[in-house]
């Protein structure tokens, strides 16, 4: 099984401040690797798929990086909106995993 | 529009069965692979299993977790997908999702939730 970990846990910062989140696989996953956002009483929302690539609606200042193992995803300014949890999810192979999420807070 | 409507949630007793129904419209569900993922109290998403579509068998795969206890079925006919949950575990509790799987998750319903407790 792929575990994957996200780093930090927790990441304060205030609006306007750029924001990079990291996610390791425990073995390489090519680019088979998504972004969620995940805000409280909501189903995750898809930001990224195949490492870099954003779903259509997803503001530019979003973007992911990284292959292998190493990923990053990347909110350039944050807004008052974009403060939630944040997770990656492989489909390299089964079963499916997800980390365990970075939290985004206002500082 | 991509629509999927859960039902069959609540609390059930350790041991108990429980099934959930996924009620899709909106993308041709016999051409999709069904998940179903949850999400325990305070934690993140949990991928459970998948159903593959009738091109590809039927097919099905399990997490650990899960595995020998839960059983995912489809009826293209209906467009639904189902979670058959037996001996459950106060483990088990949590929000439960289904998706449609193309590696990833972009569309999902409104989750329901089942607590397993005594």
């Amino acid at each position: 099984e792929i575990v994957l970990t996200q780093s930090p846990a927790t990441l304060s910062l205030s609006p306007g401040e750029r924001a990079t989140l990291s996610c390791r696989a425990s073995q390489t996953i090519s680019h088979s690797l998504g972004w969620y956002q995940q805000k409280p009483g909501q189903a995750p929302r898809l930001l990224i798929y195949d490492a870099s690539f954003r779903v259509t609606g997803i503001p530019a200042r979003f973007s992911g990086s990284g292959s292998g193992t190493d990923f990053t995803l990347t909110i350039s300014s944050l807004e008052p909106e974009d403060f939630a949890v944040y997770y990656c999810q492989q489909h390299s192979s089964w079963p499916r995993s997800f980390g365990r999420g970075t939290k985004v807070e206002i500082k | 529009e991509v629509q999927l409507v859960q039902s069959g949630g609540g609390l059930v007793q350790p041991g108990q069965s429980l099934r959930l129904s996924c009620t899709t419209s909106g993308f041709a569900f016999g051409d999709f692979a069904m998940s179903w993922v949850r999400q325990a109290p305070g934690k993140g998403p949990e991928w459970i299993g998948c159903i593959r579509s009738k091109a590809y068998g039927e097919t099905t795969e399990y997490a650990a977790s899960v595995k020998g206890r839960f059983t995912i079925s489809r009826d293209d006919s209906k467009s639904i997908a189902y979670l058959e949950m037996n001996s459950l575990k106060t483990e088990d509790t949590a929000v439960y999702y289904c998706t449609p799987e193309t590696y990833y998750f972009d569309h999902w319903g409104q989750g329901t939730l089942v607590t397993v407790s005594s």
